[in-house]
């Protein structure tokens, strides 16, 4: 079956640098991907999303790289601030178009 | 923007009461759903809709059910709460021919 899973759980870093969320999914059918932050007392809220038929898309502070071949999806967040502390979903869409979630990694910035 | 409103942010009920949580959208989404936040799990699905009076499982349905009379209505229903349904409920809905969520803010349940 489908599963969708974060290297690490919790990640620190120091205001201003970069930080790097990493996902691994299992199914090398899946055609869609999204990120989303959820911060405390909040629902998740949409980051940015891939198809399958990219490597890599921009948005603001924020890039989202696939590679497919390894089944990996990886969020990165430039000049971390401190409002991206939070709570980071990957999911990946199954056959049913239903999104599919991993646990979610907890982004700390340290001012 | 959508806007997803879930009716309460915190309830605490007894065991073996029936509750009600409560899922209101504002755009016309035809897909809506049901999840449950517990920490080191993730996301669950609980239910999900496709349409009115449409209702269809997800992963871990037991102790729930679901209704949706109408379209922008979708609530999940515990017949006889547990304390092991103590728990963080998230609501979401998705629009026809787009695959993000729109999420609500969550209901904390709290079942003693």
């Amino acid at each position: 079956g489908e599963s969708v899973g974060l290297h690490l759980p919790t990640l620190s870093v120091q205001e201003g640098d970069n930080s790097i969320i990493n996902c691994a999914y299992s199914n090398s059918a899946s055609d869609y991907f999204i990120w989303y932050k959820q911060e405390s007392g909040k629902g998740p809220q949409f980051i940015i999303d891939i198809r399958s038929n990219m490597d890599k898309r921009q948005g603001k502070r924020v890039t989202v790289l696939l590679n497919k071949t390894v089944k990996h999806l990886s969020l990165q967040i430039a000049a971390t601030q401190p409002g991206d502390s939070a709570v980071y979903f990957c999911a990946e869409k199954d056959g049913a178009n239903n999104l599919f979630f991993g646990t979610g990694t907890r982004l700390t910035v340290i001012p | 923007d959508v806007k997803v409103t879930q009716s309460s942010r915190y309830l605490v009920k007894r065991t073996g009461e029936k509750v009600f949580l409560e899922c209101v959208q504002d755009m016309d989404h035809e897909n809506m759903f049901w999840y449950r936040q517990d920490p080191g799990l993730g996301l669950r699905l609980i239910y999900f809709s496709y349409d009115v009076k449409m209702k269809e499982k997800g992963d871990i349905p037991e102790g729930y059910s679901v209704s949706r009379e109408k379209k922008e209505r979708f609530s999940l229903i515990l017949e006889s709460a547990s304390t092991n349904q103590t728990s963080m409920y998230l609501c979401a809905s998705r629009g026809r021919g787009y695959y993000g969520y729109t999420f609500g803010s969550g209901t904390r349940l709290t079942v003693v």
